[in-house]
């Protein structure tokens, strides 16, 4: 299996959105609502900050936001703040019963 | 609260077999709503799932490793164990032990990650 495309870099100012796209195929992201995203800074664990395509777990702030249409899954983050700067990963389920990452990408906030 | 601790050697030699444990408090290994996980992140790269194994023993696990990994189910102990047969300087990477959920496979807890080095 391939990983998911992803850019492997964004920045923004802060209080500036930005989106990061996750691009698969109709055998993972495209075929089921089951893309999550991650939160993950130098030397701690990977964050669950979105399930389900739009799901926030419990005490994530709701400046993260999910979407897909087709094969690409999307999260965009408002209101940036200087905390934001992190790698992020999508996952998906796929049709073998397996895990995808995706390749990540590192948000700057200028 | 549920947490997830990672253990074993951090230098592992060349074609041996890497093997690391993962130690459940807080809570049962035998809930049937998640799955238990091993995913990794070789230095300067991203993150890449390992593989998941249930409560009953049965694991799922990537195309790309599945010929050289087994993860096994101890409940008496309340863990679950990662091995990775035939390494190489490929298989330096942090190891994390998550779990995640059997319908959405969002892992919402993770540990803290244990470096292993595979030395020639």
């Amino acid at each position: 299996q391939s990983a998911l495309t992803q850019p492997a870099s964004v920045s923004g100012s802060p209080g500036q959105s930005i989106t990061i796209s996750c691009t698969g195929t109709n055998s993972d992201v495209g075929g089921y609502n089951y893309v999550s995203w991650y939160q993950h800074h130098p030397g701690k664990a990977p964050k669950l900050i979105l399930y389900d395509v739009s799901d926030r777990p419990s005490g994530v702030s709701n400046r993260f936001s999910g979407s897909k249409s087709g094969i690409t899954a999307s999260l965009t983050i408002s209101g940036l703040q200087a905390e934001d700067e992190a790698s992020y990963y999508c996952s998906s389920y796929t049709s073998s019963s397996t895990l995808v990452f995706g390749g990540g990408t590192k948000l700057t906030v200028l | 609260q549920l947490q997830l601790q990672e253990s074993g050697p951090g230098l592992v030699k060349a074609s041996e077999t890497l093997s690391l444990t993962c130690t459940v408090s807080g809570g049962s290994i035998r809930s049937s709503s998640y799955y238990w996980a091993w995913i990794r992140q070789p230095p300067g790269k991203g993150l890449e799932w390992i593989g998941s194994v249930f409560h009953s023993g049965s694991a799922y696990y990537s195309p790309s490793l599945k010929s050289r990994v087994t993860i096994s189910v101890d409940m008496s102990n309340n863990q679950f164990s990662l091995k990775l047969s035939s390494v190489t300087a490929a298989d330096t990477a942090a190891y994390y032990c998550a779990r995640h959920g059997w319908a959405t496979w969002a892992s919402d807890i993770w540990g803290q990650g244990t470096m292993v080095t595979v030395s020639s």
